[in-house]
């Protein structure tokens, strides 16, 4: 998707580094996803936000959402080699939407060695 | 419970041939989407319906693709005929739509090889 840009594309971290991966939208967000892809798998839900300077956590991956809803981190602490993978955001830039169509970035493949 | 199905995971069609995709959404999910996935273009929304109904197709590539949801329960993408350039793979995905955060939970892909 054009209105979503992730970066960077690739990551290469070694095991137990912290790590930052951004999602810029063109236009406001009225909800943004985290997804993990495997290779040959589909795609595992992580965390949606939709209030701008929300903030949510699992284990040790947290995703932020920015006051003006146009960018998104999902931040990775200490980070083990069963992180790998391909990290997508995905946006609802619909105007609220109740359908919730999700538009994607290219996505972000994270490599940790150990 | 299970989580969204689709079949086949694999194909290899030749050239011309007619290929169809399926999928069962999670029970009790009213909305239902068709994704694309290559490593050009990423991943993109082909079409999506709602209560059975195609609400958005502007996604879909061309004629050559049809996609038809006749009950809640099932789905298929149709591509007739087949060109190499539609290799990629598809995703099929659903949700509850009952206000703006609804979770989407996508199948594993069927991987589709056009030769």
């Amino acid at each position: 998707s054009q209105e979503l840009e992730q970066s960077p594309q690739s990551l290469i971290v070694q095991e137990g580094k912290n790590l930052t991966i951004n999602c810029t939208s063109s236009k406001t967000l009225y909800g943004l996803y985290w997804y993990k892809q495997k290779y040959g798998e589909g795609l595992i839900f992580l965390m949606m936000l939709q209030k701008g300077g929300e903030e949510k956590s699992h284990e040790k991956i947290t995703a932020k959402l920015d006051e003006k809803k146009q960018q998104s981190s999902l931040h990775i602490t200490a980070s083990q080699p069963s992180h790998a993978g391909i990290y997508l955001c995905g946006a609802d830039i619909g105007r609220g939407s109740t359908l919730g169509r999700l538009y994607f970035g290219r996505g972000t493949q994270l490599t940790v060695w150990p | 419970d299970a989580g969204v199905i689709q079949s086949p995971r694999h194909e290899v069609t030749e050239m011309g041939q007619e290929v169809t995709l399926r999928c069962k959404p999670i029970s009790g999910h009213n909305s239902l989407f068709w994704y694309r996935q290559t490593m050009m273009r990423g991943l993109e929304l082909l079409i999506y319906f709602n209560n059975n109904v195609p609400i958005d197709d502007s996604g879909m590539p061309e004629d050559r693709f049809s996609a038809k949801m006749p009950n809640a329960s099932f789905s298929t993408l149709k591509i007739q005929p087949s060109e190499p350039r539609d290799s990629a793979v598809y995703f099929c995905a659903s949700s509850l739509a009952e206000g703006p955060g609804n979770t989407i939970y996508f199948g594993e892909g069927s991987w589709l090889t056009v030769v």
